[in-house]
């Protein structure tokens, strides 16, 4: 069974500091890992994804996050934050041969003037 | 090119009432899976359908139902409502082969009075 643990619950940072959301996960086979965010009354939004090749994976507005397969971590990183970075994140994962996703709790990131 | 879209975006019934809501997948897209998100026990997949057959399925009992359509629209129905099943229900589509990203709807708001 696969399991995604979201360590920070909530997660404040002044604008244009770094910020880290940590993601582990547990699976007893290979898996491919994903992050999602969720913006107020709205659904997820794919952020980026690992699926095989190159261990660190970037999105289109910044974020980037590396796959760490011997610590079973996928944490997800952006130099430089800005306000509308305020959000839900998910971090998820699914098994080689399923579609079906595993959440983990999400992280709350709140981005402070 | 549309995106998933969900209907209703808010529904408010009474315990012991059955529900059905929709989702209109991204077009081409084959795969429907649905998630039940709650502040208690966040995300959770109910169940995946890919060309009208259940192909996968999570642990919710059986009150919970769905169905795909020859165009890949989906329905699911929760019938005999209780309080615990309010919650955001959210749809994803993709092209339905292994590990594909998901693409989420806005979702359902379902409330139980």
């Amino acid at each position: 069974a696969q399991s995604v643990t979201q360590l920070d619950s909530q997660v404040p940072v002044f604008e244009e500091a770094p910020v880290e959301l940590r993601c582990n996960y547990s699976s007893s086979v290979s898996v491919y890992l994903f992050w999602y965010v969720q913006y107020p009354n709205q659904g997820l939004q794919l952020l980026l994804k690992y699926l095989s090749g190159s261990t660190l994976v970037e999105s289109i507005n910044g974020f980037e996050a590396e796959f760490n397969k011997s610590q079973t971590s996928f944490h997800l990183r952006k130099p430089s934050v800005h306000i509308s970075d305020t959000a839900e994140y998910f971090c998820a994962v699914s098994q080689t041969g399923a579609n079906n996703l595993f959440f983990g709790t999400g992280t709350r990131l709140t981005v402070i003037p | 090119k549309a995106g998933v879209t969900q209907t209703p975006r808010y529904l408010i019934k009474t315990r012991g009432q059955q529900v059905t809501l929709s989702c209109s997948p991204i077009s081409g897209h084959r795969s429907v899976s649905w998630y039940q998100q709650t502040p208690g026990q966040g995300l959770q997949f109910l169940f995946e359908y890919f060309s009208e057959t259940q192909r996968n399925k999570g642990n919710f009992p059986g009150r919970f139902s769905g169905r795909q359509f020859s165009n890949s629209r989906s329905e699911m129905n929760v019938s005999t409502l209780e309080l615990g099943d309010s919650a955001l229900y959210l749809c994803a589509s993709s092209w339905g082969t292994e590990n594909q990203p998901q693409h989420f709807g806005d979702g359902t708001r379902l409330s139980i009075l």
